[in-house]
């Protein structure tokens, strides 16, 4: 069975531009979340998405955006990029909310 | 409020020793789940082995297990024969309800080196 994929793996933005993010879950995974990971302030919950709804949403600014498909795959939106946006994004699919998360590679967004 | 410490920043040890990683955690909960993940320079998360707290035993997977101590709220990591390639970032967390929802609460991570 194939992994969580995440694409693209590297982006490089400049500050205001806007960026979206694609993650594909393992199959038969409904549930889909997403973290920031920066050196500094470790891995931060973004939110969760399961059966297309927002489930859960971290403390993040409104800028911080995303949205499930019904075929479970899930995007989040970055918009006016800033500066400390600059981080690793990892996405996790589970079964269900309540079950084990399965990373993907993430996304190295860079901004200028 | 839930949290997890990891107390140990970077931890080295020799190829084929056995090392034991820390991790403790707040909660007031009864129902969660416990996780170690490690995180190589490919910066891949990768989940190494999971505990659920209603169990008694220890989780085991191979050369990794867990001492998991629930009344002192301890869950730490055992990784037995080292090997180089266990060389990483090593993260505890629990999977809790928080307002109704699930959330998986992290710790800040051990970076752990293996030496040759």
């Amino acid at each position: 069975k194939a992994g969580v994929t995440q694409t693209p793996r590297y982006l490089i933005k400049t500050r205001g531009q806007q960026v979206t993010l694609s993650c594909s879950p393992i199959s038969g995974h409904r549930s889909v979340s997403w973290y920031q990971q920066t050196p500094g302030q470790g891995l931060q919950f973004l939110f969760e998405y399961f059966s297309e709804t927002q489930r859960n949403k971290g403390n993040f600014p409104g800028r911080f955006s995303g949205r499930q498909f019904s075929n479970s795959r899930s995007e989040m939106n970055v918009s006016t990029l800033e500066l400390g946006d600059s981080a690793l994004y990892l996405c996790a699919s589970s079964l269900a909310p309540d079950d084990t998360q399965y990373f993907g590679p993430g996304t190295r967004l860079t901004v200028l | 409020a839930q949290t997890v410490t990891q107390s140990q920043p970077e931890m080295s040890v020799q190829e084929a020793e056995t090392v034991t990683l820390s991790c403790t955690y707040d909660t007031s909960e009864s129902n969660y789940y416990l996780f170690w993940y490690k995180q190589p320079p490919s910066r891949q998360m990768i989940l190494v082995i999971r505990q659920e707290a209603y169990k008694q035993q220890n989780a085991t997977e191979n050369r990794f297990s867990v001492n998991f101590q629930k009344a002192a709220k301890s869950f730490s990591l055992k990784i037995s024969d080292s090997q180089l390639g266990d060389t990483a970032m090593y993260f505890c967390a629990f999977l809790i309800i928080v307002d109704s929802n699930y959330q998986l609460i992290w710790g800040a991570g051990t970076k752990l080196i293996i030496k040759p």
